[in-house]
């Protein structure tokens, strides 16, 4: 099946650094991702939509400077959050959508594990 | 606009059934999933059912989808302790870049 990698699984950083999340499709060709926000006991929160070679798309009231997104080849986006602060303190998840799989296959999105980011 | 309601919280005997709800309101929704989260990790897909079908089981789990109430459940049946965990019920469509909005989740604990 899809898998979907994140690296680093947990960070934990002082305020005012900037921290990058790796998310991976191993097996697969993902021209889209996403990257979600979970706080604790919540559901996921769409941050942004990351499309292979173009900028990439943010939900109302997240910020792109601060939630950079890089997403260099069909395999690979970046997250990196800059000059992180105590409230960037969640769970980032990312999923990607498999490029050539057809019928529902091709609506569904693998997750990756998440990463546990923590700024003190 | 997209808006997913679930139940928060449900605790079953092993062996007995288990039935989670949820309700969606964008009528243009294409697909319907369920996914699974364990403590501390990302979702695992379980199923997913298209918005013209009515049940879809696949072993011990049976979707059930009220187009009309725009209602969908999740039964899991012989309930196993592995099963504890949160499910997240969530919709898609083709006019959103197929984005996927998520219910609350609904916990799910598993009595021995």
């Amino acid at each position: 099946g899809a898998v979907v990698s994140q690296h680093p699984s947990w960070v934990i950083c002082k305020s005012g650094t900037s921290v990058k999340i790796e998310c991976r499709s191993l097996d697969f060709q993902a021209t889209t991702m996403f990257w979600y926000r979970q706080f604790p006991k919540q559901s996921l929160m769409l941050m942004a939509t990351s499309n292979e070679g173009s900028k990439a798309t943010y939900e109302q009231g997240v910020e792109k400077d601060k939630f950079l997104i890089n997403h260099a080849s069909l395999t690979l986006s970046t997250l990196t959050v800059t000059s992180a602060h105590p409230e960037d303190s969640s769970f980032y998840i990312c999923s990607a959508r498999d490029r050539l799989a057809g019928g529902p296959g091709q609506e569904t999105q693998y997750f990756g594990p998440g990463t546990r980011l923590l700024v003190l | 606009g997209e808006d997913v309601e679930q139940s928060l919280f449900l605790s079953v005997r092993e062996g007995d059934s288990s039935v989670i709800n949820c309700t969606y309101t964008d009528s243009s929704s294409t697909y319907l999933y369920w996914y699974k989260q364990e403590p501390g990790a990302g979702l695992q897909l379980l199923t997913y059912i298209f918005s013209n079908m009515d049940m879809k089981q696949d072993q011990r789990l049976t979707v059930l989808l009220n187009k009309k109430d725009k209602h969908l459940s999740l039964r899991i049946a012989d309930t196993q302790t592995g099963d504890s965990a949160i499910y997240f019920c969530a919709e898609s469509n083709h006019y959103g870049n197929n984005r996927l909005a998520f219910g609350k989740g609904n916990q799910v604990v598993v009595i021995p």
